[in-house]
């Protein structure tokens, strides 16, 4: 049982590159989230998913794109990257509520990126 | 909108016990989460109330009062190990979804021989 696996967990783009950072779970979680961690700071929420084929915004969504073809992927798309994306991505999922432990999140271990 | 607030740091010695306390504000509350953070890696998961009132989880608990929108966490008999950033979360509506998690900016722990 692996929870949430990201990769890759270090990159360095050039602004005005794209890139995907990929998210997987292995257990069955219907919900999924994108945070985004700067220096000292706390999460803040890019996108989210309830399950497949429904994303949503969160506070930050700008300059970030997602999709949910299946349970298991929520992969988040940079496109046209900028020196202000440079942050830590984490991604997590949950259980939908009524379920056992659907309190906590599961987080991955992040994406460190760097836009030079 | 939602806002957290809570200390930027504790230091505390190891053995002894601290209080980590969060305030916060908020509509459509649902509860109040707790995370620890080593540098550098995941967040994971401490304990989470949705009611008034302590919840205890082996060495560290968490508490809530709704109606002062305040919670915090306690960790007892202190360890070395327990040195990380510890953040709060608040849980509210949010979309479609009904689970927004919205995070503090945390508060580093030191603890100190």
């Amino acid at each position: 049982n692996a929870g949430v696996t990201q990769t890759p967990k270090f990159r360095i783009l050039k602004i005005g590159q794209s890139m995907t950072l990929q998210c997987t779970q292995d257990m069955n979680h219907n919900y999924m989230y994108w945070y985004r961690q700067d220096p000292g700071m706390g999460l803040k929420l890019i996108y989210y998913s309830v399950g497949a084929g429904i994303t949503d915004k969160g506070e930050v969504p700008n300059g970030y794109n997602v999709s949910r073809s299946t349970t298991e992927d929520f992969p988040l798309r940079l496109e046209l990257a900028a020196p202000s994306q440079t942050s830590v991505y984490f991604c997590a999922s949950k259980p939908p509520p009524g379920q056992p432990d659907s309190y906590g999140y599961t987080f991955g271990s992040g994406t460190r990126l760097t836009v030079v | 909108g939602q806002s957290l607030e809570q200390p930027s740091e504790v230091t505390a010695v190891e053995g002894a016990i601290v209080q980590i306390n969060c305030t916060y504000q908020t509509s459509g509350f649902y509860g109040l989460s707790w995370y620890q953070q080593h540098d550098g890696g995941a967040p994971t998961f401490l304990s989470y109330n949705a009611l008034d009132g302590l919840e205890e989880t082996g060495r560290f608990s968490s508490f809530l009062s709704r109606s002062d929108s305040y919670g915090y966490l306690l960790l007892q008999e202190l360890q070395m190990k327990d040195s990380a950033s510890y953040f709060c979360a608040v849980r509210s509506t949010g979309g479609g979804g009904g689970n927004k998690l919205t995070f503090g900016t945390g508060t580093q722990l030191k603890v100190e021989l």
